[in-house]
């Protein structure tokens, strides 16, 4: 079974410009949540999408946005970007079904903002 | 205050030693625990949870669990150095939402 996969890998972006990535959640898998990780706050959860709806949303500000479609891939984008939002971003992918919670995360996407 | 609390390390243990990893959480609402296995520059890769009271184990690993006192742990025996990584702690209270604590590095000498 494939794991799960994000795209890009890595990418250069400048203050201001806007950003979209790719998650692909395993075969089968519902559930695509999205996290944020730096040196300095760790990983920080972003939002949860099961069924295209967003189900559950971190505390990060309007820039961050996400969207699943049916298929389940779903794609994050960063608007304005700010020298912060400088990360890894990782997807974890779940069956999104009530008492199978389990996360399995992508190989992330680095993001570095100039 | 974080809602999931690691010791940050560096864990030094002898190789075929045991290591213990602990985690404390503040949220009672918390239901489930995951601990994750990170290597430098990878994403975390899933080793275990637990949802109840007690000991689960799998293979070399065990979590337990105590709600009452809010303690979470996990015990790697005969430790590999394969196994030096950073360990995340990660709570969910149900809504998928993962709490992550900020890591302890293990470090397993040969």
């Amino acid at each position: 079974k494939a794991g799960v996969t994000q795209t890009p890998r890595y990418l250069i972006k400048t203050r201001g410009q806007q950003v979209t990535l790719s998650c692909s959640p395993i075969s089968g898998h519902r559930s695509v949540s999205w996290y944020q990780q730096t040196p300095g706050q760790g990983l920080q959860f972003l939002f949860e999408y099961f069924s295209e709806t967003q189900r559950n949303k971190g505390n990060f500000p309007g820039r961050f946005s996400g969207r699943q479609f049916s298929n389940s891939r779903s794609e994050m984008n960063v608007s304005t970007l700010e020298l912060g939002d400088s990360a890894l971003y990782l997807c974890a992918s779940s069956a999104g079904l009530a008492g199978d919670n389990e996360q399995f995360f992508g190989p992330g996407t680095r993001l570095t903002v100039l | 205050q974080k809602e999931v609390e690691q010791n940050s390390g560096p864990l030094s243990v002898p190789e075929g030693a045991i290591a213990s990893l602990n985690c404390t959480y503040s949220d009672r609402g918390s239901q489930s625990f995951f601990w994750y296995r990170q290597y430098s520059g990878k994403s975390p890769e899933l080793i275990m949870f637990i949802y109840s009271n007690g000991d689960k184990e799998d293979g070399r690993f065990t979590a337990q669990l105590n709600k009452a006192s809010q303690y979470v742990s996990l015990l790697i025996r005969d430790s590999q150095p394969s196994d030096s990584a950073t360990y995340l702690c990660a709570g969910d209270t149900g809504r998928r939402a993962l709490t992550f604590g900020s890591g302890t590095r293990l470090q397993v000498q040969p």
